[in-house]
């Protein structure tokens, strides 16, 4: 299996920081990655897929990139609705793998 | 809208039996890869099974032989049937269909419905 580690776990910014999350993949993934947002008690939000295409509807502040192993998810200019949990999962294979999480908390 | 609804969580006992439905709105559930993914009080998530276009399936292998997935197109529904279920099997369950067929990232999802396994 495909182990998806993220870092950091949480990350405390204001708004109007950049923010930068970072995703490694135990093997190379192609740019075969996913970005979601997650809010308490709220289903999975997709903003991100094949590593840096911004999913319709999403805002422009957020970017992605990277591939092989290595890949970021960027927001550059933190809004208050960002604050939340973001995921990254890989679909290069099965079973289908997906990061531990990194919450974005307000400083 | 395209939207998805499960149903058909609650408490069960460990070694029981229980089925989630997830009803499919304004698309066909035949039309894509229909998934199931879990999430654990205060954990992360994890992906549980797939159901291809073709009619094929997959099973994360912590499920494999316990859970089956299955569709009725003409209910536009996708199901989960979870047997000998475990403690470590509670979690909020969600249905989320994939962005297209081939491509496995999920891009709708329904509320999810929780399921405790408990004595």
């Amino acid at each position: 299996d495909i182990q998806m580690t993220q870092s950091p776990s949480t990350l405390s910014a204001s708004v109007g920081d950049r923010v930068t999350i970072t995703c490694r993949a135990s093997q190379s993934i192609s740019s075969w990655l996913a970005w979601y947002q997650q809010k308490p008690g709220k289903a999975p939000k997709f903003l991100i897929y094949q590593a840096s295409s911004l999913e319709s509807g999403v805002p422009s502040r957020f970017s992605g990139s990277g591939s092989g192993t290595e890949f970021t998810l960027t927001i550059s200019s933190l809004q208050p609705d960002d604050f939340a949990t973001y995921y990254c999962q890989q679909y290069n294979s099965y079973p289908l793998t997906f990061g531990g999480g990194t919450k974005v908390e307000i400083k | 809208e395209v939207q998805l609804v499960e149903s058909g969580g609650g408490l069960v006992q460990p070694g029981g039996s229980l089925r989630l439905s997830c009803v499919a709105s304004e698309f066909t559930v035949s039309s894509t890869y229909m998934g199931w993914v879990r999430q654990a009080p205060g954990k992360g998530l994890e992906w549980v099974s797939v159901f291809y276009t073709g009619g094929t399936t997959n099973y994360a292998d912590s499920v494999m032989g316990r859970f089956t997935i299955s569709r009725d197109i003409s209910k536009n529904t996708l199901y989960l049937q979870m047997s000998s279920l475990r403690v470590e099997d509670t979690a909020v369950y969600y249905c989320a269909k994939t962005k297209r067929s081939g491509t496995s990232v999920f891009d709708i999802w329904g509320q999810g419905t929780m399921v405790t396994v408990s004595s």
